[in-house]
């Protein structure tokens, strides 16, 4: 069955960086784009960034470009958000999503938390 | 960026009622639009595609609606499962966004 399965998440200060990792199973993941999501403790949902099934083409939200990178290894079926100069906003639930070409989240991962404080 | 609005942030209702969950963007999406399902702790689920298509396994229950800027959300027959936030997410355009949420319960 499809599984994504997040990882890296954990307590660190501002400013500095982290790398988080998300491991697909279960689907043709180097035929799938692929998103990172973002929950804020009690809030919605906002999605972070985009990486194309052959890394050709990023996009990321105003709110983090510039500090974070998406990338992926198609051999390891795994996708990756590098996050540097971390703010205490970043702190958030981190979820990746496989998605079939159309922007449209199908599979989703159970999430990994990063919590940015001094 | 397309900001998506959805209404009501959150209603209570009893098993076996009709629910309605409306979402509206500040452009015009055309189709582009998904529907989403987190219940408590949990990742979302993906529910409603292009706006109306129903992914698979999805009940029959679950029903969307709605072209250009204005969707609904319907649940025919609410039940206990059912408890959860649902989210709509335009997928016209980078950056995707997504509606507030509207937190459905059981009364």
């Amino acid at each position: 069955q499809v599984q994504l399965v997040e990882s890296g998440g954990g307590v660190v200060q501002p400013g500095r960086s982290l790398r988080l990792s998300c491991t697909a199973s279960g689907f043709s993941f180097s035929t799938y784009g692929m998103h990172w999501v973002r929950q804020a403790p009690g809030k919605g949902l906002e999605w972070v960034a985009l990486i194309w099934y052959d890394g050709s083409n990023k996009n990321y939200a105003d709110s983090v470009k510039g500090r974070f990178t998406v990338s992926r290894d198609n051999s390891k079926n795994t996708v990756y958000l590098q996050m540097n100069s971390l703010r205490v906003e970043d702190t958030a639930v981190y979820y990746c999503a496989g998605d079939y070409g159309t922007n449209s989240l199908v599979y989703w991962g159970q999430g990994t938390l990063l919590t940015v404080s001094s | 960026d397309i900001q998506m609005t959805q209404s009501p942030s959150s209603l209570s209702a009893s098993v076996g009622d009709r629910v309605t969950i409306t979402c509206r963007a500040s452009q015009n999406i055309d189709i582009y639009l998904n529907w989403y399902q987190q219940k408590p702790g949990k990742a979302p689920k993906f529910l409603i595609y292009a706006a109306s298509s129903l992914q698979s396994g999805v009940p029959s229950r679950f029903s969307g609606t709605g072209s250009g800027t204005d969707f609904t959300l319907t649940i025919s027959s609410l039940q206990p499962e059912d408890l959860a936030t649902y989210y709509c997410q335009q997928s016209h355009s980078t950056p995707l966004t997504f509606g507030g949420g509207t937190k459905v319960e059981i009364k």
